[in-house]
């Protein structure tokens, strides 16, 4: 089983609908977790971090289960500009190191 | 300018070469990491740093060696490239005392064709 799994995508949406990632990882002892952005052959940007009550930031929803070991991210009124890959990412609470999904790749549409 | 730069963004060498991928950082931030990038499998840790001092394998860290010349500078060799190198290749920086987070903060990236 892969540390951090992904919907593998891609995800073809037209501008305006609401699209939904999820993930799920391994170790239950991960205690940060993050949403990056990527576009194509750009390096990866954090998007947002994902804590335990929730959090918004405009029109991007993160929330966490951490019983189930899952996170989701939601995007609301899909834009143009939000084509790109969606990593999800996890820390090993080990020795400081992030794990990297494999990304769920987004397309928006006119 | 960008706070974290890596040297160069594009090279084609051949197999045999030794290449070094070089990176520098302007954030202040004391952990480095070398990632490389396929088509599929996301991003893969070659070798990380906590500090100067500090040098750490990976999961992929076979045919790789690194250098952590100073706070700002971790270099990434391959000692003899392989056409299975072939990959885009990322150095990252975080400081979780600097920024109370583990975040880590992405150089431009380097592509590399091993011929």
């Amino acid at each position: 089983r892969k540390e951090v799994e992904q919907d593998p995508g891609p995800f073809n949406v037209p501008e305006g609908a609401t699209v939904a990632f999820n993930c799920t990882y391994s170790n239950s002892a991960s205690q940060s977790f993050f949403w990056y952005r990527q576009d194509c052959r750009k390096e990866p940007k954090l998007l947002m971090s994902v804590y335990s009550s929730g959090n918004e930031d405009g029109r991007f929803t993160a929330q966490l289960n951490r019983a189930s070991q899952y996170i989701s991210l939601l995007i609301r009124d899909s834009k143009l500009s939000d084509s790109a890959t969606y990593l999800c990412v996890v820390n090993d609470n080990q020795g400081g190191k992030l794990i990297f999904g494999q990304g769920t790749e987004l397309s928006v549409k006119p | 300018d960008a706070d974290v730069t890596q040297t160069p963004r594009n090279r084609i060498t051949k197999t045999g070469k030794r290449i070094m991928l070089e990176c520098s950082q302007t954030k202040g931030h004391d952990r480095m990491y070398w990632y490389r990038q396929d088509p599929g499998l996301g991003l893969r840790l070659i070798y990380y740093s906590f500090d100067v001092k500090d040098i750490n394998k990976g999961e992929i860290s076979d045919g790789y060696s690194v250098s952590r010349q100073a706070q700002a500078k971790f270099s990434l060799s391959l000692e003899s490239a392989i056409p299975n190198q072939t990959a885009l290749y990322f150095c990252a920086t975080s400081d979780l005392r600097l920024e109370n987070t583990d975040t880590q903060y992405f150089g431009p990236g380097t592509r590399l064709t091993v011929l």
